[in-house]
């Protein structure tokens, strides 16, 4: 298995743009997390999802967030309008219903709104 | 809202040295993992503890559970400088069906050759 594909790797986009990440997941895995890391705040929930539903999204720090999961190996988290403050790297994990199983990440997004 | 502290924040060391890193929170887990993350690249997972008082070994690296199952350590013997990185604790929800970890805020150790 290729592991979780994030897409793409870079983004630097300009304040008030849209901006689309991507994530595939491990085929099997029926757990799909999004997380921001940061040096001030480390790595935050944002979202997650079970069978394609979203299950918590307490997370997500404002509307200009959203996140859909339309099939089981295909996830987006949404940026509309962005703003510097969103800069971070965005990282999308996948997991099992085994507790202990643990989570794989990819390798993240890196964006940066100037 | 479950918490986890880890300590110390930063850690740099020579080759050869030992260190020990810890994980702690006032909260139950049912189970508590480590992760490793070099840069540009997402965490990967080290070791899952399940049991109180569970010690695990991973060549040089050796991890516990406390018997409460509220705190963790890992401790490096010998360190070399491809262990530097981000070490992440997380724990697993002691009830309940939630299934998100909670993430502690990270040790970042250099090792110095």
């Amino acid at each position: 298995d290729a592991g979780v594909i994030q897409s793409p790797r870079h983004e630097v986009t300009e304040m008030g743009q849209e901006v689309t990440l991507r994530c595939k997941p491990i085929s099997g895995h029926d757990y799909l997390f999004w997380y921001r890391q940061t040096m001030m705040r480390g790595l935050e929930l944002l979202i997650y999802f079970n069978n394609n539903v979203p299950i918590d999204d307490s997370g997500m720090p404002e509307d200009r967030f959203s996140a859909k999961m339309p099939n089981a190996s295909f996830s987006t988290l949404k940026i509309q309008p962005s703003e510097p403050r969103d800069s971070a790297v965005y990282f999308c994990a996948s997991s099992t219903q085994t507790v202990n199983y643990g989570y794989t990440f990819g390798s993240g997004t890196r964006l940066t709104v100037v | 809202t479950q918490l986890l502290e880890q300590s110390p924040q930063f850690l740099s060391i020579q080759e050869g040295e030992n260190l020990t890193v810890y994980c702690n929170s006032s909260s139950v887990f049912s189970s508590l993992q480590w992760y490793r993350q070099e840069p540009g690249e997402g965490p990967v997972l080290l070791v899952t503890v399940v049991t109180g008082g569970e010690v695990k070994k991973l060549k040089r690296l050796t991890f516990q559970f406390g018997d409460a199952r509220k705190d963790s350590s890992l401790h490096i013997t010998a360190a070399q400088p491809g262990d530097t990185g981000l070490y992440l604790c997380a724990g697993a929800p002691g009830s309940g069906s939630a299934r998100q970890l909670t993430f502690g805020s990270g040790t970042q150790l250099t090792v110095l050759p």
